[in-house]
């Protein structure tokens, strides 16, 4: 079974100054994880992937993010907010053993003040 | 190339009526997926499809039902709406050698 659990339901960052989403997830298997970002009204994208390459991956719109095994976590950065960056972003994890099943986190609601 | 597209946007129903989501999607993918999204909860996975005429149960089918009858459309029905139905609604295909999902815009459904 495969979990993932997004650990902060909103998140408030003033406008210029870094930004932290946290992730840790749970795979009985090697995971593919992902985060995806929603803006209001529209569907969701792709911000980036990690799929057992390099564990630092960096995404679109200046996002990166670290696969940490020994902590089971994958935390979404970015130096600098934007206001743009306003959104719900969530983290998914797939197992290619499990049939390539997404489960999703609960995502994080992010609030960008000027 | 329009990617995913859902229909209706938006709907109102009355509990008890029936309705039907549609998805198209022109990137000859192989899977589709139908996702429902309620706050704090993510998204969940009703239905699925791995390919034209085939359908799956996902995590919370109960209520829905789906058809491929089309490699490039799947619907998404309901056959008498319950309240506890209100939610947005998300279509999603990959192709077979991908795990990357392309959304649709989402379906907003309020049943009263």
């Amino acid at each position: 079974a495969q979990s993932v659990t997004q650990l902060d339901s909103h998140v408030s960052v003033s406008e210029g100054t870094p930004v932290l989403l946290r992730c840790n997830y749970s795979s009985s298997y090697s995971p593919s994880l992902f985060w995806y970002v929603q803006h209001p009204n529209k569907g969701l994208q792709l911000l980036l992937k990690y799929t057992s390459a390099a564990t630092l991956v960096k995404g679109i719109n200046g996002f990166e993010a670290e696969f940490k095994k020994s902590e089971t976590s994958f935390h979404l950065t970015k130096p600098s907010a934007h206001m743009s960056d306003a959104a719900e972003y969530f983290c998914v994890v797939t197992v290619k053993a499990a049939g390539n099943k997404l489960t999703f986190g609960g995502g994080t609601r992010v609030l960008v003040k000027p | 190339n329009a990617g995913v597209t859902q229909t209706p946007k938006f709907r109102v129903l009355k509990t008890g009526q029936s309705m039907t989501l549609l998805c198209a999607q022109d990137m000859n993918h192989e899977y589709m997926y139908w996702y429902r999204q309620d706050p704090g909860m993510g998204l969940r996975l009703i239905h699925y499809s791995v390919g034209e005429g085939t359908t799956a149960k996902g995590e919370v089918p109960d209520g829905y039902n789906v058809s491929r009858l089309k490699k490039q459309n799947f619907l998404l029905g309901l056959e008498s709406a319950a309240p506890s139905q209100t939610s947005v609604y998300f279509c999603a295909s990959r192709g077979s050698g991908a795990n990357v999902l392309t959304f649709g815009a989402g379906s907003r459904l309020t049943v009263l």
